[in-house]
C-alpha cells in the first residue's frame, strides 16, 4: 500500500470548511484513497472513499488532482462535532472488504467555536 | 442492528495471566479484523480473517491468537500478557469498502 504524508494538526473556525490535504505520490493507478475518523478514542468512522473522480456524500467531499499524487478531504460546514483525527489512507481495494487497512498518526482537526 | 460489540470494555490483567476479548457482529461481513491502538498512534493491525475457517496474521501478531468458527464472532487471546500489550484494541468488520469499528476494550497488563 502507498505511504500517506498528512499535517499533524489543523485548526478550523465552526461553521467553515474544513480542507484536510493528504499527500501519497507514490500511489499506484489501482490503489484508492479512504478517509477515516476517530473521535475521542472512540472507533474509526469511515467517511469516503475514491479511485480518480470527485466523490461526495452526506459527510463530506473527496478532491483528488488530476495525477493522483494527493487529495483532499472537505468539511463543507465543520461543526464542534467534526473535532476528531482524520485518517487518510491508500489501498488497493479487497474483493469483499476492508480488512487490512494501515493507519498511520493521521491529522487532529480542532474545530473551534 | 448492533453494529460490532466488543467486550469487556476495560480488562486489567497480571502479567502472565491471559483472557479472551470478544467481538461479534450482526451484519454478515465475511471480513473482521483486529487493531490496536497505543497512546498517540494510529492503528496496528494484529490479526484479520476473510471468513469463517480462514485467519491472517497483519502487523503485529505476536502474543495474540485468533479463530473464527462463525461469521458473526472472532474472538482474539492473548496467550499469556505482558504490560506491553497495554493499549486499546479495536474489533472491525467489513464488507466492500466502508469498515465498521467497536467502540474498543481498553486492556492493561500490569
Amino acid at each position: 500500500d502507498a505511504k500517506t504524508t498528512q499535517p499533524p494538526s489543523m485548526d478550523c473556525a465552526e461553521g467553515r470548511a474544513a480542507n484536510l490535504p493528504c499527500n501519497h505520490s507514490t500511489i499506484s493507478g489501482n490503489e484508492y484513497v479512504y478517509w477515516y475518523r476517530q473521535i475521542h478514542s472512540q472507533g474509526p468512522q469511515y467517511i469516503i472513499h475514491g479511485l480518480k473522480n470527485n466523490e461526495t456524500n452526506e459527510m463530506a467531499s473527496l478532491i483528488i488532482t488530476e495525477d493522483r499524487k494527493s487529495s483532499t478531504l472537505i468539511l463543507p460546514h465543520a461543526t464542534l462535532r467534526d473535532t476528531a483525527v482524520y485518517y487518510c489512507i491508500v489501498r488497493v481495494p479487497s474483493k469483499g472488504g476492508s480488512e487490512k487497512l494501515v493507519f498511520g498518526k493521521g491529522t487532529k482537526l480542532t474545530v473551534n467555536p | 442492528n448492533a453494529g460490532v460489540t466488543q467486550t469487556p470494555k476495560f480488562q486489567v490483567l497480571k502479567t502472565g495471566q491471559s483472557m479472551t476479548l470478544q467481538c461479534a457482529q450482526d451484519m454478515n461481513h465475511e471480513y473482521m479484523s483486529w487493531y490496536r491502538q497505543d497512546p498517540g498512534m494510529g492503528l496496528r493491525l494484529i490479526h484479520y480473517s476473510v471468513g469463517a475457517g480462514i485467519t491472517d496474521q497483519g502487523e503485529v501478531p505476536n502474543g495474540y491468537n485468533v479463530s473464527r468458527s462463525t461469521t458473526e464472532d472472532f474472538p482474539l487471546r492473548l496467550l499469556s500478557a505482558a504490560p506491553s500489550q497495554t493499549s486499546v484494541y479495536f474489533c472491525a468488520s467489513s464488507y466492500a469498502a466502508e469498515a465498521f469499528f467497536g467502540q474498543g476494550t481498553r486492556l492493561t497488563v500490569v
